[in-house]
């Protein structure tokens, strides 16, 4: 257990649905940074989130949202799923924003039908 | 922008050998990171390097930054199964977020 905790592990949803992804950094860590991995895309980065604020932004889609809330955990919202969404969503925790000691989750793995 | 580039992009090697990947950036690199992640679970740290001609081992893998801190390789000894996975490479921009090379899928025969 790496400590940071995503939800839900598994996804299965139909195109043109919405659906929200979460994640709890570990203790302490107040940086979260979303990246999302599928098979001919690598793992690129989305967005990071750094004490309640956004911090950096990478390729997002404007159908996808994050925030992150007083209790730091982080939300990533994605609407208007189309089939090309469909990968692993990994979140990343960190103390700082510097990019030391990135702590990653298991990810989410996203399916659109 | 920075980019990063694996070699090779996949390795299928039989148990016991030797092998290397390497990564290589097109600027200088301040922090280097390598990762390890098992077939479509998370990413487990494995080490960093900053200076140049720096050295780090972690059980039988180790890595080096050249003395030119363009370019990073990963050696991993006597090669088992549990090696398998895929290895990605990761630097620090100048925004402070951590990109990635496009990583390299490893399979260890037995």
């Amino acid at each position: 257990d790496s400590g940071v905790t995503q939800t839900p592990k598994h996804l299965i949803t139909a195109t043109g649905q919405r659906v929200t992804l979460r994640c709890s950094p570990r203790s302490g860590d107040l940086s979260v940074y979303w990246y999302q991995q599928s098979l001919d895309q690598g793992l690129q980065f989305l967005i990071q989130y750094y004490n309640g604020e956004e911090r950096a932004k990478g390729n997002i889609l404007e159908r996808f949202s994050a925030q992150q809330f007083p209790d730091l955990h982080s939300e990533l919202n994605l609407s208007s799923l189309e089939l090309g969404d469909s990968a692993l969503y990994f979140c990343a925790s960190s103390v700082g924003g510097g990019g030391y000691g990135y702590t990653f989750g298991s990810g989410t793995r996203l399916t659109v039908v | 922008s920075q980019e990063l580039e694996q070699s090779p992009q996949s390795l299928i090697v039989q148990e016991g050998k030797n092998l290397t990947i390497n990564c290589t950036s097109s600027k200088t690199l301040y922090g280097l990171y390598w990762y390890k992640q098992k077939y479509g679970e998370g990413l487990i740290f494995l080490m960093m390097l900053q200076k140049g001609g720096e050295e780090k081992s972690h059980e039988k893998i180790t890595a080096k930054l050249d003395e030119k801190k363009q370019q990073s390789s990963l050696h991993i000894t006597a090669s088992q199964p549990s090696h398998a996975g895929i290895y990605l490479c990761g630097e620090v921009d100048s925004s402070y977020k951590l990109i990635f090379g496009s990583g390299t899928r490893l399979l260890v025969r037995p």
